[in-house]
């Protein structure tokens, strides 16, 4: 089966620098992706690692070791408006299995 | 262009009964999954399909069900509702021909099963 575990909740200031991590178990897939999910709202697209290393979208960043079985979403210069829970999700062909999410909250 | 749309928006249904919800994928895309998500919880996959043919299903038992029609837009159905149930819907498109990385998401369907 699949698993990713995800820390619960993170709070970081206004301006600052923020890393969510995401550990998985797996039997094979083909990357991990990011996803932003305010309060009420639908998901959306974030970022996508098919191979390992850093792969940079603005102000979003994100990890992958497939060795270490880990990656993480880097925000840079966070604003008020990326309070929201944020989800790391596994994909394989036809298959798709997201974490249980990191609600981050953001400070002025 | 006109995003994911499903409806209805809510629902409330109760324990026993069946319910269809509804879904028209972003125009060009081909593929249609759905996900269950409970409130505080990720996304859980429920079926993907593409080309009208399901081609994937998560850890749901048979009283889920769904289609895909041939403009593309698709139906999820559950039969003999549980309370456990009461979960928001999310249906999600994207134009390959698997769950690719990059999926749209609906609004979603809130469903309320007293």
């Amino acid at each position: 089966g699949q698993s990713l575990e995800q820390p619960s909740e993170v709070t970081a200031v206004e301006g600052a620098i923020v890393q969510i991590n995401c550990t998985y178990q797996t039997s094979g897939f083909y990357g991990l992706s990011w996803y932003q999910q305010h309060d009420g709202g639908a998901p959306t697209f974030l970022s996508y690692n098919a191979l390992d290393g850093l792969e940079e979208t603005g102000r979003f960043s994100s990890f992958l070791s497939r060795s270490d079985s880990y990656g993480y979403l880097l925000l840079q210069e966070l604003q008020m408006k990326d309070s929201a829970s944020y989800f790391c999700a596994l994909s394989n062909f036809n298959k798709f299995y997201f974490g249980s999410g990191t609600k981050l909250n953001v400070k002025p | 262009d006109a995003g994911v749309t499903q409806s209805p928006t809510h629902l409330i249904k109760t324990r026993g009964q069946q319910v269809t919800l509804r879904c028209s994928p972003i125009s060009g895309h081909k593929s249609v999954s759905w996900y269950q998500q409970v409130l505080g919880q990720g996304p859980q996959f429920i079926f993907q399909y593409y080309e009208k043919e399901e081609r994937g299903r998560g850890n749901f038992p048979d009283r889920f069900s769904a289609r895909q029609f041939p403009n593309y837009s698709s139906e999820l159905n559950v039969n003999a509702l549980l309370l456990g149930d009461s979960a928001l819907y999310l249906c999600a498109s994207s134009p390959g021909t698997g769950v690719t990385y990059e999926q749209y998401f609906g609004p979603g369907t809130r469903l309320t099963v007293t």
